[in-house]
């Protein structure tokens, strides 16, 4: 596609229950990464996946986040057990080795758990 | 981690030139970038300065690099109301890590 996409761009869900959030980076892109702003404050990064590599998991907060990237492509970042502070805009980006190396960021999912 | 540093916020009148300034602490950045984000929306890339230029011009933006202070700035010429934003400068220290700075919030008052 153009850009990067993500969906949903808002989820409201209860806590304790398990949501996915999927993004779909620019085609050609091969580094995919996941970050977190809560609100009124910077990125968090959460993860970072490059290519065929094991993916970068430094960033994420426990082990109720996990995230994978299926055929190089679309990843899907799962929240288990959410919990209220988990609430925050769920932010993708992808880049290449061109144009500066620079992040393209999808528009984000907004996620709210009550 | 590296830091990066901004000041949170800047406000001027529409017309005026807005200077965003950043500091950062990693020497062997590649690129640095300028991020604008809207209310409710996504980061969109404004401009990058790979690590051996001074000064690059983008019509309205000018970055400037300091490199040996470690010191970045966005110039924005005439700003307009639609400039209001929340502006990130963000380090890239190689392929897999960016630090993003905590952002500035720009209120162009009419």
């Amino acid at each position: 596609g153009a850009g990067v996409s993500q969906s949903p761009s808002n989820k409201v869900t209860e806590k304790g229950k398990d949501v996915e959030l999927r993004c779909d980076p620019i085609s050609g892109h091969t580094a995919l990464y996941w970050y977190r702003q809560s609100l009124g404050q910077g990125l968090e990064f959460l993860i970072y996946f490059q290519g065929n590599s094991a993916p970068d998991k430094s960033g994420l907060p426990s082990d109720r986040f996990s995230a994978e990237r299926t055929g190089g492509s679309v990843s899907t970042l799962t929240i288990q057990r959410t919990q209220q502070e988990d609430s925050a805009v769920y932010l993708c980006a992808s880049s290449s080795l061109a144009g500066g190396q620079a992040q393209y960021f999808g528009p984000g999912t907004r996620l709210l758990v009550l | 981690g590296e830091d990066v540093e901004q000041s949170l916020f800047l406000s001027v009148r529409e017309g005026d030139s807005s200077v965003i300034n950043c500091t950062y602490t990693d020497s062997s950045s590649t690129y640095l970038y300028w991020y604008k984000q809207e209310p409710g929306a996504g980061l969109q890339l404004l401009t990058y300065i790979f690590s051996n230029m001074d000064m690059k011009q983008d019509q309205r933006l000018t970055v400037l690099l300091n490199k040996k202070d470690k010191h970045l700035s966005l110039r924005i010429a005439d700003t307009q109301t639609g400039d209001s934003a929340i502006y990130f400068c963000a380090e890239r220290e190689n392929f897999n890590k960016f630090y993003f700075g905590s952002g500035t919030k720009l209120n162009v008052k009419p």
